[in-house]
């Protein structure tokens, strides 16, 4: 079962405006870590918030965490069409000492010209 | 340098059969981790190496699933009896620590007829 659910399913913007995702999540948490998916296939790393965190940027990205709503967004600002993936966080729950990511099912972006 | 690389990158094979699935890691990542993402959804931890042992194994699904990483580089997923709920992507991922951000291969389609 996944522990994070990304919020929305799918969204539709045009070129020039800002994307917001949002992630929950169900336990405590080392981290959380956003990551971009093309075309079904490999994961590209976007942004890792720790716990102790309660917002961090990245070029167009920036994304805040609030441990006690156990939620996260993710904003892209001023997006492209070269945005449009799916996006997706991960948790790395407080247990097990390692980095055993728990994926949500994700928000496809697509991104209009 | 070179990332993760994963082999083959599709395999389509008939209900009942073998097949093993090859994760090439990023050189001198200690950890690497496979996942299976199902249409639709986000990738599920399947499995955990720390070098040549596996540290956590307890999202393999049953026991057709079972994955080697001999000399603590190169893994191998191998299933058993194939059926067709086995079908989706299979990922692998490699990170320099226990925390962080992991490095994913293309991944394996994996069809079962």
């Amino acid at each position: 079962s996944q522990q994070g659910e990304e919020d929305p399913q799918a969204l539709s913007i045009q070129e020039g405006e800002n994307a917001t995702m949002n992630c929950s999540y169900k336990t405590s948490i080392n981290n959380l870590q956003w990551y971009r998916q093309n075309s079904g296939r490999g994961l590209v790393h976007l942004i890792l918030i720790r716990s102790n965190e309660r917002e961090k940027h990245s070029g167009r990205l920036r994304v805040t965490l609030d441990t006690s709503k156990k939620s996260s967004s993710l904003l892209i600002t001023a997006s492209r069409a070269a945005d449009t993936a799916s996006y997706f966080c991960a948790t790395d729950p407080f247990s097990g000492g390692y980095n055993k990511l728990i994926f949500g099912a994700g928000t496809r972006l697509a991104v209009h010209p | 340098g070179a990332g993760v690389s994963q082999t083959p990158s599709n395999k389509v094979t008939e209900k009942g059969k073998y097949v093993e699935l090859r994760c090439d890691p990023i050189s001198g990542h200690t950890a690497l981790y496979w996942y299976r993402q199902s249409l639709g959804q986000g990738p599920e931890f399947l499995i955990y190496f720390q070098g040549t042992g596996a540290a956590d194994d307890s999202g393999l699904p049953n026991d057709r699933f079972f994955a080697v990483r001999p000399e603590g580089s190169v893994s191998t997923l191998k299933i058993q009896r194939t059926e067709r709920g086995d079908s989706a992507v299979y990922l692998c991922a490699s990170s320099w620590e226990l925390e962080g951000e992991q490095f994913f291969g293309p991944g394996t389609r994996l069809t079962v007829l």
